[in-house]
């Protein structure tokens, strides 16, 4: 079993609809959650991070931690044909060496 | 401000011969250096980190290796290359945080391909 599952897609929904992005891990000692955006050949780039369980909301996008249920979300609202990339989930423990685990990324196509 | 470079941009290279993908960093000291591949449709796997200077520990056995000469230069090498290391190679960087978590920037990577 992998440490960090997220379903692959792609998932195409039409301009200004609700996105919601998922990952489910197993490893209890994650502590620092994370969302990159990565457009096709280029290399991730950070969106948000949460620690601990809890929401976080920037602009469009929002993020969710169950802890007691070892699940995330990214919720993107009024989504924009500019939101297709590939979204990666990442996870991180207090291990000192702060390197991340990921999923395998879910493709998003927004369709205008 | 901070900026990452990698090169070559692609590369297609045939089994058995060597590899060396460089990534630099501009803009920031002592660093903290990543080699992470991902392979078509899979997530980003670790390769090689790096605390400073000499200092590597892998992640993950196989006939990849990691060098950092300079503080800021990340070099990652293979002295005969295998079908399986065909994928994109990421470099990323972070800076020396209080706590647990700091974040990690990423280079626009290398496309390499083994035939």
């Amino acid at each position: 079993q992998k440490e960090v599952e997220q379903d692959p897609g792609p998932l195409s929904v039409p301009e200004g609809a609700i996105v919601s992005l998922n990952c489910t891990y197993s490893n209890s000692a994650f502590q620092y959650f994370m969302w990159y955006r990565q457009y096709s050949r280029k290399g991730p780039e950070l969106l948000m991070y949460t620690y601990s369980s809890g929401n976080k909301e920037d602009g469009r996008f929002t993020a969710q931690v169950d802890k007691s249920s070892k699940y995330i979300s990214l919720f993107i609202r009024d989504s924009q044909p500019s939101d297709s990339a590939t979204y990666l989930c990442a996870m991180s423990q207090d291990t000192g060496r702060r390197a991340l685990t990921f999923g395998s990324g879910t493709r998003l196509q927004v369709q205008p | 401000s901070q900026t990452i470079h990698q090169w070559p941009a692609t590369l297609v290279q045939p089994v058995g011969s060597p590899l060396s993908l460089e990534c630099t960093v501009e803009g920031t000291s002592n660093p903290n250096l990543y080699w992470y591949r991902q392979a078509a449709g899979r997530g980003l796997q670790l390769l090689f980190y790096s605390v400073g200077i000499g200092q590597i520990s892998s992640e993950v056995p196989q006939n990849l290796s990691a060098s950092r000469p300079q503080d800021r230069q990340f070099i990652l090498s293979s002295k005969k290359l295998l079908l399986s290391d065909s994928g994109f190679y990421l470099c990323a960087w972070s800076g020396r945080a209080r706590g647990p978590y700091n974040e990690q920037f990423f280079g626009p990577g290398t496309r390499l391909t083994v035939l």
